[in-house]
């Protein structure tokens, strides 16, 4: 079946730190992934995403590749800041599974100024 | 831009109680979703639907129901509450035909509690 598997937190870093959230999957198929971001007492927004082997996905700062020879999707920034704190999910959609969002466990983030 | 809407926002019921969950997707998205998200946890999938057809069912308990209407808007009808129903509600829509399809956006989230 598909699944997500992300590394657990929290994780905790100083402000301008190097960021990495590691995110594998097991999937059927050609998965969509994605990673969401959610800020603490807010929904659920999409921080980038990437369809396709080797794509690369970038927002805010935020990189992941789609490394189809890991299965991986690991989230980067090269520099933190306090206003990233929030809890991070790895996801993905198949074709077979009609779409629906296969979530990670979530990883919450602290950023310390 | 129009984002999804959902309401009410916070809902407070007794046990044992019903609770009725509003989401008004996106204009012209085709497809609804509705996930669970229990405190610290990720969310759940519960149901899908794509123009007005339940497309898809995950861990929905059999007290609870969905349909999507005719003006695309979802309702989920949630009966004889239990204090485990607490959680945030979260609806999503996306544009199958023509679209991203495999991009949802999500609603604020309905925040259930359960006394």
């Amino acid at each position: 079946g598909n699944s997500v598997t992300q590394m657990e937190g929290p994780v905790t870093l100083s402000e301008e730190a190097f960021l990495t959230i590691n995110c594998t999957y097991t999937a059927t198929g050609y998965p969509s992934l994605f990673w969401y971001v959610q800020y603490p007492g807010e929904g659920l927004q999409l921080l980038l995403k990437a369809t396709k082997a080797d794509d690369k996905g970038s927002n805010k700062g935020f990189e992941a590749t789609y490394r189809k020879e890991t299965t991986s999707f690991h989230l980067e920034k090269g520099s933190v800041q306090v206003s990233d704190s929030a809890v991070y999910f790895c996801a993905l959609t198949t074709r077979d599974s009609n779409y629906q969002l296969i979530w990670g466990a979530g990883t919450k983030l602290i950023i310390k100024p | 831009a129009a984002g999804v809407i959902q309401s009410p926002r916070h809902l407070i019921k007794e046990k044992r109680e019903t609770a009725t969950l509003k989401c008004y997707p996106i204009p012209r998205h085709d497809t609804v979703y509705w996930y669970q998200q229990g405190p610290g946890q990720d969310p759940q999938f519960l149901i899908s639907f794509y123009e007005k057809m339940q497309s898809d069912k995950g861990s929905i308990p059999d007290r609870f129901s969905a349909q999507q209407f005719s003006d695309y808007h979802s309702e989920l009808n949630m009966s004889s509450l239990e204090l485990g129903d607490s959680a945030l509600y979260f609806c999503a829509s996306s544009l199958v035909m023509g679209g991203p399809i495999d991009e949802q956006f999500f609603g604020p989230g309905t925040r259930l509690t359960v006394l």
